[in-house]
């Protein structure tokens, strides 16, 4: 089975730009979550899709949004981008019950100037 | 409020030394209890989960209830063990995750 893919690897933005960030699944699972890592903070969960609604939501602000596709393929944006936004961004994929592991992707990573 | 706390940033051992990387958590209901490790230039991945009760690597981890404790442990540290790893707990329920801020395994040769 092919891995979870990210794209773009990269992005380099300014302030008060948006952007939008893609992850397609393993397939066949139907969660997907969400992390903003940076060095201080570690893994921040910023929300879970599972069949196209939002299951869970992490502590972000408003300007983080996402959505997930009938094909479990998920979208995250970020609006109004902020300096502190700065961070790789991961998805991770699961089949979304109990004690199912979560498959992480190589993440993108997002540089505000 | 649930949490998990590791409370070493970088672990330092020698090689053939054990290796013990602590994790404790907050939860009012049962936990569902994982590792997961990333090697450099490599993706997080899972390395054991507390249901599993099984040996991966060379490492095992006890869920210690009473303690409110999921520890790493290996009794004889490889250099290729060294790596970044988090510990993270499941909500059984909410299927969120809640993941600690890792720690930095560097064993030395």
């Amino acid at each position: 089975k092919a891995g979870v893919t990210q794209t773009p690897r990269y992005l380099i933005k300014t302030r008060g730009q948006q952007v939008t960030l893609s992850c397609s699944p393993i397939s066949g699972h139907r969660s997907v979550s969400w992390y903003q890592q940076t060095p201080g903070q570690g893994l921040q969960f910023l929300f879970e899709y599972f069949s196209e609604t939002q299951r869970n939501k992490g502590n972000f602000p408003g300007r983080f949004s996402g959505r997930q596709f009938s094909n479990s393929r998920s979208e995250m944006n970020v609006s109004t981008l902020e300096l502190g936004d700065s961070a790789l961004y991961l998805c991770a994929s699961s089949q979304g019950g109990s004690n199912q592991p979560q498959h992480f992707g190589d993440g993108t990573r997002l540089s505000i100037l | 409020a649930q949490r998990v706390t590791q409370p070493e940033k970088l672990l330092s051992v020698f090689k053939g030394a054990p290796v013990e990387l602590k994790c404790n958590y907050s939860y009012s209901g049962s936990p569902e209890l994982f590792w997961y490790v990333q090697y450099s230039r490599q993706r997080l991945q899972l390395l054991l989960r507390h249901i599993s009760r099984e040996s991966i690597k060379g490492f095992t981890a006890d869920l210690n209830k009473g303690e409110t404790s999921f520890h790493l442990k290996k009794p004889f540290a490889q250099e290729e063990d060294s790596a970044m790893y988090y510990c993270a707990l499941m909500s059984s329920g909410t299927y969120k995750y809640i993941f600690g801020t890792g720690t930095r395994l560097k064993v030395l040769a």
